[in-house]
């Protein structure tokens, strides 16, 4: 069965504090893993979709790295709007399009 | 473009009584999922459509739950004899095509008292 498990549970950084989000994964055949951004009482925001071993994608001060096993998403430098709950999802080849996600990461940045 | 449009966005209701949720999709976008998301947890799937036909349901929805999306275009969801239990942040998204990434509408919350 397809699993996510995320850690920390909860972070608190500094304003300019760099840190990482680690995502580990179990899936029979992996389509993608995505991350995604929510904030209190809104929908996911979709951030990155990572596809095959060794692939690096960047936004701002976010940057997402993929293994066979985990994914990481790297935060440089954040800033308090930087504050969030950051999401980690598998698509599984043979699950149709669905996404199974962790728990998630709440992120705290204080200035 | 207006994304995925949820309503309502909050739902209060007494244990026992039946709700219904919609959701509106990205326009043209034939994949059509729910979510259930409870505090401190990520989305758990429930369902999904490709275009009106029903492709798939989670071992955890209860007979109390259907869904509908007639003519592949908005989708309901529907409990009946809402428990206390049920009371959590449901979700909706919606994706172009099998593979990519999924919208996600800002969710309806139900509190059943």
């Amino acid at each position: 069965e397809d699993q996510v498990t995320q850690s920390p549970e909860a972070l608190r950084l500094q304003e300019g504090e760099s840190s990482s989000l680690n995502c580990s994964y179990t899936v029979s055949g992996l389509r993608g893993l995505f991350w995604y951004r929510q904030d209190p009482g809104k929908g996911p925001e979709f951030l990155f979709t990572l596809y095959s071993a060794g692939e690096e994608k960047e936004k701002e001060r976010l940057k997402a790295t993929l293994t066979k096993k985990e994914s990481f998403l790297h935060i440089t430098a954040p800033k308090p709007e930087d504050s969030a709950t950051y999401l980690c999802a598998v698509q599984d080849n043979n699950q149709g399009g669905k996404l199974i996600f962790g728990q998630g990461t709440e992120l705290s940045v204080k200035p | 473009d207006t994304g995925v449009s949820q309503d309502p966005r909050h739902k209060i209701t007494k244990r026992g009584q039946n709700v219904t949720f919609r959701c509106d999709p990205i326009s043209e976008h034939n994949r059509l999922y729910w979510y259930r998301q409870t505090l401190g947890q990520g989305p758990e799937f429930l369902t999904y459509f490709q275009n009106e036909a029903q492709l798939e349901k989670s071992r955890l929805l209860s007979d109390r739950f259907s869904a509908e999306r007639p003519k592949g275009s908005f989708s309901t969801l529907e409990i009946q004899r809402t428990e206390q239990g049920d009371s959590a942040m449901y979700l909706c998204a919606s994706s172009p095509h099998l593979g990519e990434k999924l919208f996600f509408g800002s969710g309806t919350q139900l509190s059943v008292l």
